[in-house]
């Protein structure tokens, strides 16, 4: 099966720009997503690539993919206090939709 | 508003009893899934299912089963609960490329 890989923590200072990474290992991932769950919470959808772009903005949100590498990342500009939360890479793979989660990353944002 | 429902935030049952979790979506999604969630682990998938009465084996089936006899409807069954079962269930519905949409999620203690 995928393997997806993520840093557990990332803490940074409001206003600053968040970067959260994450490696896959399935080279057929046609769509890969990125999920934020705030405490208590399930997972809410922030943004999806489709593996023929490289780049997708979305607002405060960059997603960049390198598939060469199959390495992928989230960046949230001008970072909040309310972007704190875990954040989970999801590619997809071939078939019904099924997608691998990584362990996710949790980002404290501070004051 | 779309939504998946999933019926209980807290479960608090006892080793070996049978526990149901109930999962419901309005949006006329074909695949529903089951995902359990604990720390330093992420989401591992349980079952899914991408029609009524269909359904396929995730990672991590063992000691679980699964109902899909209507569409919006998709139940997580216990047979015989352990302890190793205590964690948060989550439900997702997708239709893609949208991703998947997630309920709130059941927290579940077996004591």
């Amino acid at each position: 099966g995928e393997d997806v890989e993520q840093s557990l923590f990332l803490s940074v200072r409001e206003g600053d720009s968040s970067v959260i990474n994450c490696t896959y290992t399935d080279s057929s991932s046609t769509y890969l997503y990125w999920y934020k769950q705030e405490p208590g919470a399930g997972l809410q959808l922030l943004t999806y690539i489709f593996s023929n772009m490289d780049m997708k903005q979305d607002q405060r949100l960059t997603v960049l993919l390198n598939k060469k590498d199959k390495h992928l990342s989230l960046r949230i500009a001008d970072t909040q206090t309310g972007d704190s939360a875990i954040y989970f890479c999801a590619p997809s793979g071939e078939g019904y939709q099924k997608v691998t989660f990584g362990t996710g990353t949790k980002l404290q944002v501070i004051p | 508003d779309v939504k998946v429902t999933q019926s209980s935030r807290y479960l608090v049952k006892r080793t070996g009893e049978k526990v149901f979790l109930e999962c419901v979506q309005d949006m006329d999604h074909e695949n529903m899934f089951w995902y359990r969630q604990d720390p330093g682990l992420g989401l591992r998938l349980i079952y899914f299912s991408y029609d009524v009465k269909m359904k396929e084996k995730g990672d991590i089936p063992e000691g679980y089963s699964v109902s899909r006899e209507k569409k919006e409807r998709f139940s997580l069954i216990l047979e015989s609960a352990s302890t190793n079962q205590t964690s948060m269930y989550l439900c997702a519905s997708s239709l893609r490329p949208a991703g998947y949409t997630f309920g709130s999620g059941t927290r579940l203690t077996v004591v």
